[in-house]
């Protein structure tokens, strides 16, 4: 089965410092790669996605992430932090199971951004 | 185009009662997903529907949890009795077939006393 991995429950940042928000995948077979941000008392909301395209996946918001198969990581990156990106984000790969897919999440990381 | 709808926002129940969560997905998506998302937690699937077939049921507590997505479209999601432990937040996603993104709905928080 497969399965990502969320380095760090909490990640904390000055506004305008960079943003790394870290995820390892186990797969497989080639996999499809998501990353969903997460506001108070919200749904999650897509941020990117890889589909075995280019490796470098630009989003919304100015956030990035690099496949690299090499080290099975999907890692999220922004260049400078805004107050608005606190959030939780999520990392997701998804399954085919049967022809139908199945999205499987992290724990998550929550982004802390500090003036 | 219209999202996810899910209601009730927030519901507050003691434990044995019943309760039960609606979603309207987003026309057209054949897809419709439940997650649970306990608190600190990612979610996790619990049902998956395809038009008003399901697809993967592995996760759902059968005991207790039912759902059904009647005419393909909306769906309700039950769980009967309630446990403590059944205080999370229940998501509503829809997407359309393949591997296409999941677009989620706001959620239903349940908090079970």
């Amino acid at each position: 089965a497969q399965s990502v991995t969320q380095l760090g429950s909490h990640v904390s940042v000055s506004e305008g410092a960079l943003v790394l928000l870290r995820c390892n995948y186990s797969s497989s077979v080639p996999p499809y790669l998501f990353w969903y941000v997460q506001y108070p008392n919200q749904g999650l909301q897509l941020l990117l996605k890889y589909t075995s395209a280019a490796t470098l996946v630009k989003g919304i918001n100015g956030f990035e992430a690099e496949f690299k198969k090499s080290e099975t990581s999907f890692h999220l990156t922004k260049p400078s932090a805004h107050m608005s990106d606190a959030a939780e984000y999520f990392c997701a790969v998804s399954e085919l199971n049967t022809g139908f897919q199945k999205l499987v999440f992290g724990t998550g990381t929550r982004l802390l951004v500090s003036p | 185009e219209a999202g996810v709808a899910q209601s009730p926002r927030y519901k507050i129940i003691e434990k044995r009662q019943s309760v039960a969560f609606w979603c309207n997905p987003i026309s057209g998506h054949a897809t419709l997903y439940w997650y649970q998302q306990i608190l600190g937690q990612g979610p996790k699937l619990l049902i998956q529907f395809q038009n008003n077939g399901v697809v993967d049921d592995s996760q759902l507590p059968k005991d207790r949890f039912s759902a059904e997505r009647l005419k393909g479209v909306d769906s309700t999601l039950k769980i009967q009795p309630a446990k403590l432990e059944d205080s999370a937040v229940y998501l509503c996603a829809s997407s359309l077939v393949g591997r296409s993104p999941l677009h989620f709905g706001n959620g239903t928080r349940l908090t079970v006393t």
